[in-house]
């Protein structure tokens, strides 16, 4: 089945700088990388997402880049800002079915 | 803007007790999930509904926890009898459905602590 490891657990970095998450996946099949926010006592919100017939995505200050080659994905937040501190996850997914979550990353931007 | 409601937000249960957690996703949503997120970790699907189908339930504990999905619209999540384990976050999330609708947007969750 489909495994997600997702790098870094922890990031801290300072405001106005680049925050770089990194997932790999290993089920060749999945089509489909969305990305959650996940601020303290509430559910997982979408942010960006890219399917597998593109390789880069990006929205304002968010991107996402896609190498299925190496089964790769990557998400980019640029001139980050304290509210952007939450835990960030990857997941992969073949149409939406079999969805498969990475361990999550705990993103401080301080001030 | 339309949200995936989920109640109640938080339960604390007795172990060996019933518990049952309600869903009510976005309106037209046909796809409903769901995950059970232990603290520290991802979102793990435990069912998938297409309309009031089952298509995926592989990793629901299906000697203790059941979900139906009646009229195809809100969902129930049940477990009996509950254990200390399952002391985590249950939460529901909804998409159009289809392989070009995969977007899923999540309700709250319900926190369920066993003691």
């Amino acid at each position: 089945g489909e495994n997600v490891e997702q790098h870094p657990s922890t990031l801290s970095v300072q405001e106005g700088d680049s925050a770089v998450i990194k997932c790999t996946y290993s089920d060749s099949a999945s089509n489909y990388f969305p990305w959650y926010k996940q601020e303290l006592g509430k559910g997982p919100q979408l942010i960006i997402d890219i399917r597998s017939n593109v390789g880069e995505k990006k929205d304002q200050r968010i991107a996402v880049t896609l190498n299925k080659t190496a089964k790769h994905f990557s998400l980019h937040i640029t001139e980050t800002q304290p509210e952007d501190s939450a835990v960030y996850f990857c997941a992969a997914s073949m149409g939406g079915f079999k969805t498969i979550f990475g361990a999550g990353t705990r993103l401080f931007v301080k001030a | 803007e339309a949200e995936v409601a989920q109640s109640p937000r938080y339960k604390i249960t007795e172990k060996s007790q019933a518990v049952a957690f309600w869903c009510d996703p976005i309106s037209g949503h046909a796809t409903l999930y769901w995950y059970r997120q232990i603290l520290g970790q991802g979102p793990e699907l435990l069912v998938q509904f297409q309309d009031e189908s089952v298509v995926d339930d592989s990793q629901l504990p299906k000697d203790r926890f059941s979900a139906e999905r009646l009229k195809g619209v809100d969902s129930t999540l049940k477990i009996q009898p509950a254990e200390l384990g399952d002391s985590a976050m249950y939460l529901c999330a909804s998409s159009w459905g289809g392989t070009a609708n995969t977007e899923a947007f999540f309700g709250q969750g319900t926190r369920l602590t066993v003691v």
